[in-house]
């Protein structure tokens, strides 16, 4: 049973980069698309960007300056970085994996990291 | 920019039906934008209901149906049940590589 499992820092600094690694077990990462996705507190899913296994990547217009979504096949993992974070980027960030035949939704979904924007 | 539109509350008594709509802030919402539904209960991770409009996930029970309704998609319960009561979001692909998610639907069972 394929799980994603989010990883990193809790705590970042206003103006710092936010680096969450989401770690893939049961499964391979090859073949899939990858994606981030965060919830704002009492706020709705925005989709961040995603990676290709391949290591193509696209990232929402919003973010597109300040994000980058990398994968490490070799270790079945997948990254974020996102730059000069404020705290309008606290958020719980999800890992989420595209499905297989139709890459359009989001199949599967790690528990989620909670990250605060904080000095 | 256009916006993905839900109902922001619902309530539905157990043992009814409740039908949650996803609509699109200009134009209509088709098999196109390959609709997806997510369940959110409290303090989880986001749940796969529906996809591609009218598809359900392994393991999602037969109350949980999709569909697109003229120029909505829309997620059916019927038969709702206590643990069904989560937040309901719709998501949309929006072409180019682009993903939007509405803002949820409170679903209360009472």
């Amino acid at each position: 049973q394929v799980q994603l499992q989010e990883s990193g820092p809790g705590l970042v600094k206003p103006s710092e980069t936010l680096s969450l690694t989401c770690t893939v077990s049961g499964g391979s990462i090859s073949g899939y698309h990858w994606s981030w996705i965060r919830q704002s507190p009492g706020k709705g899913l925005e989709w961040i960007g995603y990676v290709y296994h391949s290591g193509s990547t696209k990232y929402n217009p919003s973010l597109k300056n300040r994000v980058t979504v990398s994968v490490d096949t070799s270790k079945n993992q997948f990254s974020l970085r996102l730059t000069s974070v404020t705290a309008a980027d606290t958020a719980v960030y999800y890992c989420a994996r595209h499905g297989f035949a139709s890459y359009w939704y989001f199949d599967l979904w790690g528990r989620g990291t909670l990250v605060t924007v904080s000095s | 920019q256009t916006m993905v539109t839900q109902e922001p509350s619902l309530s539905v008594s157990p043992g009814g039906t409740v039908t949650l709509t996803c609509g699109l802030s200009s134009g209509s919402v088709s098999f196109n934008y390959y609709p997806t539904w997510y369940q959110q209960a409290p303090g989880q991770a986001p749940r796969t209901l529906i996809f591609s409009a009218d598809t359900r996930s392994v393991g999602v029970p037969a109350r949980f149906s999709g569909s697109i309704l003229g120029n909505t998609a829309a997620l059916t319960i019927t038969g709702a049940q206590a643990d069904d009561e989560s937040v309901y979001y719709c998501g949309l692909y929006m072409g180019n590589d682009i993903w939007v998610f509405g803002g949820g639907t409170k679903l209360t069972v009472l």
